[in-house]
């Protein structure tokens, strides 16, 4: 079974800090996606990567980038936290090149005070 | 408009009953997915489409390619059937694994 992780379920930061947030995948899959979920919105798409240091901006990249230094690793980094980015963030996973489902993570509520 | 809608955003239903969540979206697909979110957060792959039904247990999903269009069904729901069913879609103008989401359907099952 495809086990994605996120390092923490729960997260509480304040404004202007940046913030880290971790993702690994245990089934060598090339690409990584990282998601915010907001009420009424839906998921929207940050950042994916389908490559060790490849990656795209998605729908809103805004505010926030992205490292993949190895292939089972994706992290999120906000640079300078805001308000604006309290949200419920998730990462997936997929085999490239194929039309294959995304194994998604237990999601990370992060709060910025 | 959203490029995919789902109806009703929310589903309040007795045990037992046949449940209908619908998908419609306009773009071009190569593919439409079915997940299920519980309360928690985490997300769950039931179903991909590219035509046609599929079934799995008590969980039947549609595809009208033609209109564009999907229903996720659930036959003699229980209560643990209670979670946020999201639709998505694999546009056939990417070339990568972009989905776009539905903004997802909040059912709830009462003993």
């Amino acid at each position: 079974d495809v086990k994605v992780t996120q390092s923490s379920r729960y997260l509480v930061k304040r404004t202007g800090e940046k913030v880290f947030l971790e993702c690994v995948q245990d089934m060598d899959h090339e690409n990584m996606f990282w998601y915010r979920q907001d009420p009424g919105l839906g998921l929207r798409l940050i950042y994916f990567s389908y490559d060790v240091k490849m990656k795209e901006k998605g729908d809103i990249p805004e505010g926030y980038s992205v490292s993949r230094e190895k292939k089972e690793r994706f992290s999120l980094i906000l640079e300078s936290a805001s308000t604006n980015q309290t949200s419920m963030y998730l990462c997936a996973s997929t085999v490239g090149g194929s039309n294959q489902p995304q194994h998604f993570g237990d999601g990370t509520r992060l709060s910025i005070l | 408009k959203n490029e995919v809608e789902q109806s009703p955003q929310n589903l309040t239903a007795q045990e037992g009953e046949f449940i209908t969540i619908n998908c419609s979206y306009s773009v071009g697909i190569s593919a439409l997915h079915w997940l299920q979110q519980h309360p928690g957060g985490g997300i769950v792959s039931l179903f991909m489409l590219s035509s046609g039904k599929k079934k799995h247990g008590r969980l039947i999903a549609t595809i009208n390619i033609q209109e564009k269009h999907s229903s996720l069904h659930i036959t003699a729901s229980h209560p643990r059937d209670s979670a946020v069913y999201i639709c998505a879609v694999r546009s056939r103008n990417f070339g990568n694994e972009k989905l776009t989401f539905g903004t997802g359907t909040r059912l709830t099952i009462i003993p």
